[in-house]
């Protein structure tokens, strides 16, 4: 059974720092993964999606890097913002037939930016 | 990307009422639509896997009679919580998927948060 990790759980950094959130899972053989925001009492929007062939991935100041082999994932924020303050999520999709995009999901990592 | 839209965002009703949980994909068809449930501070948990025209498939410890599944068409899954109770408080959310296959993505909807009081 798949089982996704995140770590840390919290974290709290100045303005304009880089950040590096962590994730991994015990099963390499995955289809996908993605990274996720959620603010407080609100669904989720889909930051980044890597492909299980994929090493990485860049959106604007995220950058999410895939090592599938050792079953670990990274999302770099650069030049963080107060408005990054959420909570990140990865999850990973264990098949690939359409119909079952079911995800696995991580423990999560509260992120708190500091004016 | 592909749009999935959850109706109500929030409710609260009575222990022992049901509330209804409506999912669409609005511009796409799903066959499959997947619900999650997340309590407090904790991480999303797969509760079900809904399928057009057949039964739902339940993940362990899920109770199929009390969390009613319905896929009736291609576009609409609906999630009926029946005789709730105040440990069913909790963020009701689903996804699906895009079996066009413009993308491998899954596709949440908005969520519903539910208080039961």
């Amino acid at each position: 059974k798949q089982e996704v990790t995140q770590i840390p759980a919290a974290l709290s950094v100045p303005e304009g720092e880089n950040l590096v959130l962590n994730c991994s899972f015990t099963d390499s053989a995955i289809y996908n993964l993605q990274w996720f925001r959620q603010d407080p009492g609100k669904g989720l929007t889909s930051l980044l999606l890597i492909q299980s062939s994929q090493r990485e991935q860049t959106s604007g100041r995220l950058n999410a890097s895939l090592d599938k082999s050792s079953g670990r994932s990274t999302l770099y924020i650069a030049a963080s913002q107060p408005g990054d303050s959420a909570t990140y999520l990865c999850a990973v999709r264990s098949t690939f037939n359409f119909g079952n995009e079911k995800l696995t999901f991580g423990t999560g990592t509260r992120l708190t930016i500091i004016p | 990307g592909a749009v999935v839209s959850q109706h109500p965002s929030w409710v609260i009703c009575k222990s022992g009422t049901s509330v209804k949980i409506e999912c669409r994909s609005l511009d796409f068809q799903a066959t499959t639509m997947f619900w999650y449930r997340q309590f407090p501070k904790q991480s999303l948990m797969l509760m079900a896997t809904s399928n057009e025209g057949s039964k739902a498939t339940y993940e362990q410890g899920v109770e199929k009679d009390k969390f009613l599944i319905n896929h009736a068409s291609l576009t609409l899954s609906t999630l009926t919580v029946t005789s709730a109770h105040p440990e069913d408080s909790s963020f009701y959310i689903c996804s699906a998927g895009d079996p066009g296959g413009r993308s491998t993505e899954a596709f949440f909807g908005q969520g519903t948060r539910l208080t039961v009081v």
